[in-house]
């Protein structure tokens, strides 16, 4: 059974450039979430999706866009890329959100430097 | 809104000795709270959860945790350190009225042969 692949591993951008980070879940898992993974601030939630709809949204701001397919598959995009932005970019799947326990799956995550 | 705090950035054990991580959480209503483990150049791995029941929930790789509701913590331990066990380490809490899985700042655990 195939993990969480997300793509690319490792990508550099200078300022002002956008980016686009792509996460397949596990088979059969609808949900996926994404989260920033900087030194200093740890784990922050950036969005989830469950059925093509965002569900729950963190606190960054309106540069940080995201989408899912009907294939479960997802994106991220950041726009207008500061230098702030550099960090691990990790995305998690579960089978959905009708069950609070469930054990998010994590990706290897996507590594971006903005330059 | 839910919150969760690792008060140690860093935390050092000589291999054998025993080992605890500490974690305390906020929510609203009651907590689902998750321990996940990074090792080096690797994505993140879930350890262990408590949802209800026992305040002693066991987890992978030897590993437990304790819940204390009136201390709102979920102190992460482990009987018998291994270098192994050297990694950074994630304390993580849902709200059962929010699908949000928040996540502390973590800590590193260094485990000293």
């Amino acid at each position: 059974k195939a993990g969480v692949t997300q793509t690319p591993r490792y990508l550099i951008k200078t300022r002002g450039q956008q980016v686009t980070l792509s996460c397949s879940p596990i088979s059969g898992h609808r949900s996926v979430s994404w989260y920033q993974q900087t030194p200093g601030q740890g784990l922050q939630f950036l969005f989830e999706y469950f059925s093509e709809t965002q569900r729950n949204k963190g606190n960054f701001p309106g540069r940080f866009s995201g989408r899912q397919f009907s294939n479960s598959r997802s994106e991220m995009n950041v726009s207008t890329l500061e230098l702030g932005d550099s960090a691990l970019y990790l995305c998690a799947s579960n089978a959905g959100p009708l069950s609070g326990a469930n054990v998010l799956t994590f990706g290897a995550g996507s590594r971006l430097t903005v330059l | 809104a839910q919150s969760v705090a690792q008060p140690e950035d860093q935390v050092n054990v000589a291999e054998g000795n025993p080992l605890t991580v500490k974690c305390t959480y906020s929510v609203s209503g009651n907590p689902y709270l998750f321990w996940y483990v990074q090792y080096p150049n690797r994505g993140l791995q879930f350890l262990l959860k408590y949802i209800t029941g026992d305040n002693l929930v066991k987890g992978s790789y030897g590993f437990e945790a304790e819940f204390n509701k009136s201390q709102t913590s979920f102190h992460l331990k482990k009987p018998s350190a291994l270098v192994s066990d050297s990694a950074l380490y994630f304390c993580a809490v849902r709200d059962i009225g929010d699908d949000k899985i928040i996540f502390g700042k973590g800590t590193r655990l260094h485990i000293l042969p």
